[in-house]
């Protein structure tokens, strides 16, 4: 069966430090992955998604980054922390291929981020 | 920027009660719409995937409906359980081979015993 790991589930970090978030699924090959962010007040929001190794799409434009350095491993990164980049962190893996089938995409436990 | 609205934000029912919630995406160019439950300190959990106008599913005490036609979803939970308290999200699935989802903002689900 597939699982999914993130590190850290907590992590407090000061204004214009560095931030490292590690996502790892297992049970899987080539799956989509996807970074959200759900920040106070608002709804789980797409960051960045990756349908394969050194692929990355940014939906929206912000301090942060990913990189795919490994087939089932995805990393969110910042170079210097704002405030506003507090909030809950998820990844999700998706099944590839086309049709409606592989649709489901499975979240992992999440990292509570913030910024002080 | 596609729009996914969700109501009521927060419903506080008692248990027993039957409750249900509404979603309402873009008529234009669905793909799928999921509905997830997401109680604190765990990960969303998925419920439902719909693909066809009309699709009705069923899990349980809870079951939802979907009208693409007119872009909305209906989650309903019958006989409500404390344990059924959580948020529930929507997501409006697009992009073919690039998959994403864009959620709602989630409605806050209280059942008090």
């Amino acid at each position: 069966s597939q699982t999914i790991h993130q590190w850290p589930a907590t992590l407090v970090q000061p204004v214009g430090s560095p931030l490292s978030l590690e996502c790892t699924v297992e049970g899987t090959s080539n799956p989509n992955l996807y970074w959200y962010r759900q920040a106070a007040g608002r709804g789980l929001q797409l960051l960045f998604y990756s349908v394969g190794i050194g692929q990355i799409s940014s939906e929206v434009p912000q301090n942060l980054s990913a990189s795919r350095p490994q087939d089932r491993q995805f990393i969110l990164s910042s170079k210097k922390l704002l405030l506003s980049d507090s909030g809950f962190y998820l990844c999700a893996w998706r099944s590839p291929g086309s049709g409606r089938s592989y649709n489901e995409q499975f979240f992992g436990p999440g990292t509570r981020l913030t910024v002080l | 920027i596609l729009n996914v609205e969700q109501s009521p934000q927060s419903l506080h029912v008692q248990e027993g009660d039957s409750t249900n919630f509404t979603c309402s995406f873009p008529s234009s160019n669905f793909y799928a719409l999921h509905w997830y439950r997401w109680e604190t300190a765990k990960s969303p959990e998925a419920l439902f995937v719909m693909t066809l106008n009309g699709d009705e599913k069923k899990k349980g005490r809870i079951s939802a409906t979907l009208n693409t036609k007119e872009g909305y979803s209906y989650l309903y939970i019958k006989g409500s359980q404390p344990e059924d308290s959580a948020t529930y999200l929507c997501a409006f699935g697009s992009g073919g081979s690039n998959y994403k989802l864009t959620f709602g903002k989630g409605t806050l689900l209280t059942v008090n015993p």
